[in-house]
């Protein structure tokens, strides 16, 4: 049973304009959550993640907004670029002191130049 | 620092056969966990080990299994190998146990069940 779903596989996106990527949950114990980029033969790098105790965290062109009674979080890349294309991964944790973490499918991000 | 290194990158094996795949974390890090990357599933929790115990563990079945050396460097084992086994195996390292502690990954072990 997938807690975190990502629904959307692909997404394309003019290099300068805004890619929002979005995840959402069923578990309503999660309360961190993360976003990682996966480039093609290399592992997940970490992105930015949020704690259920905000709604929005920003780090350079990345925001996260989280919608804690939607179980929904999305990603903003503000202005997206070449570079960004690749796979990103929402993921979530429920228990601290856990490196359990809870990943969705993944979204295939595309910037087209 | 070097990052997360796992080998052998590349594994073929049969079904009924075993595998043991190697991680070793940053140094440093203390927490190891494993994952298990299918296209369909995407990226699933195998187990986490810290100061050699294991902490934590998924949902899968008793044939995998791992360990962990005093020096964090970790091991999966998968014995009686089945066709469905065939993935992406990654492995993370983190300094901590929480969720919190960043973990950083790398660049996984593709094992193909033929």
């Amino acid at each position: 049973d997938q807690q975190v779903k990502q629904n959307s596989p692909s997404l394309s996106v003019q290099e300068g304009r805004i890619s929002i990527l979005n995840c959402d949950y069923t578990n309503s114990m999660f309360d961190y959550f993360l976003w990682y980029k996966k480039y093609p033969a290399e592992g997940p790098t970490f992105l930015i993640s949020i704690s259920s105790i905000k709604d929005k965290n920003e780090d350079g062109r990345f925001t996260v907004f989280l919608n804690k009674s939607a179980k929904h979080l999305s990603l903003h890349i503000v202005p997206s670029q070449p570079g960004d294309s690749a796979v990103y991964f929402c993921a979530a944790s429920g228990r601290t002191g856990a490196n359990n973490l809870f990943f969705g499918t993944g979204t295939r991000l595309t910037v087209i130049p | 620092k070097a990052g997360v290194t796992q080998t052998p990158r590349y594994l073929i094996k049969t079904r009924g056969q075993q595998v043991t795949l190697s991680c070793s974390p940053i140094s440093g890090h203390r927490s190891v966990s494993w994952y298990q990357q299918t296209p369909g599933q995407g990226l699933q929790f195998l187990f986490e080990y810290f100061s050699e115990t294991q902490r934590n563990k998924g949902n899968f079945p008793g044939r995998f299994s791992g360990r962990q050396f005093s020096n964090s460097r970790s091991e999966m084992n998968v014995s009686t190998l089945e066709l469905g086994d065939s993935a992406l195996y990654l492995c993370a390292s983190s300094w901590g146990q929480g969720a919190r502690d960043t973990q950083y990954f790398g660049p996984g072990t593709r094992l193909t069940v033929l």
